[in-house]
């Protein structure tokens, strides 16, 4: 168990619709980042968050956004579904940035 | 041309087998290396964290870098059934940037 806990663990939603994956990070971690894992594309960096703050942005679609709040937690917003969209996300932490980033168990999302 | 590339297996070894996974990069920034085991329905774990060129040792795994090559390897002495996972490879550039690079994964299966 990394410590870094994600919700809900599966989803299951339709085309054009909106959900929000959360995500806390390992106590005393301030950096959250979010990946998206599908199986043509491998684990593919969506964006970080440090201290609340946005740090870095990897392959992010304009239809997702994220964000991280006060207390640390992080929420990844996913809009207009599509079935591409269908994929594992994870979010992982860091104590610091740059440092090592240690996953959580991931949300398992299928757009029908 | 990805800039990470890993054979995605699967690869089939007998119990107590030494096992040899590797990853090949294009980017020259890359400078540390990481290898992570993902079970299936389960978040990456992290196995091995490297530096720069050289060859490091944690128990039954060693992870071996050659950046003149562009070439790294992760090498299970004395397989077991319960190292049957995928293996990710993961590397970034130094400096600031927390940005990592994953390769798509190699399924490895232990056979008791």
């Amino acid at each position: 168990d990394s410590g870094v806990t994600q919700t809900p663990k599966h989803l299951i939603t339709a085309t054009g619709q909106r959900v929000t994956l959360r995500c806390s990070p390992r106590s005393g971690d301030l950096s959250v980042y979010w990946y998206q894992q599908s199986l043509d594309q491998g684990l593919q960096f969506l964006i970080q968050y440090y201290n609340g703050e946005e740090r870095a942005k990897g392959n992010i679609l304009e239809r997702f956004s994220a964000q991280q709040f006060p207390d640390l937690h992080s929420e990844l917003n996913l809009s207009s579904l599509e079935l591409g969209d269908s994929a594992l996300y994870f979010c992982a932490s860091s104590v610091t940035d740059p440092d090592t980033q240690y996953f959580g168990p991931g949300t398992r999302l299928t757009v029908l | 041309q990805k800039e990470v590339e890993q054979d995605p297996g699967p690869l089939s070894v007998p119990e107590g087998a030494i096992v040899s996974l590797n990853c090949t990069y294009s980017n020259s920034a890359f400078q540390y290396f990481m290898w992570y085991r993902q079970y299936s329905r389960k978040g990456p774990e992290l196995l091995m964290y490297t530096y720069s060129s050289g060859n490091k040792e944690d128990g039954r795994f060693t992870a071996q870098v050659d950046k003149s090559s562009k070439y790294i390897s992760l090498f299970i002495r004395d397989s077991q059934p319960s190292d049957s996972a995928t293996y990710l490879c993961a590397m970034r550039a130094g400096g600031a940037t927390n940005k990592l690079i994953f390769g798509t994964g190699t399924l490895l299966a232990v056979q008791p």
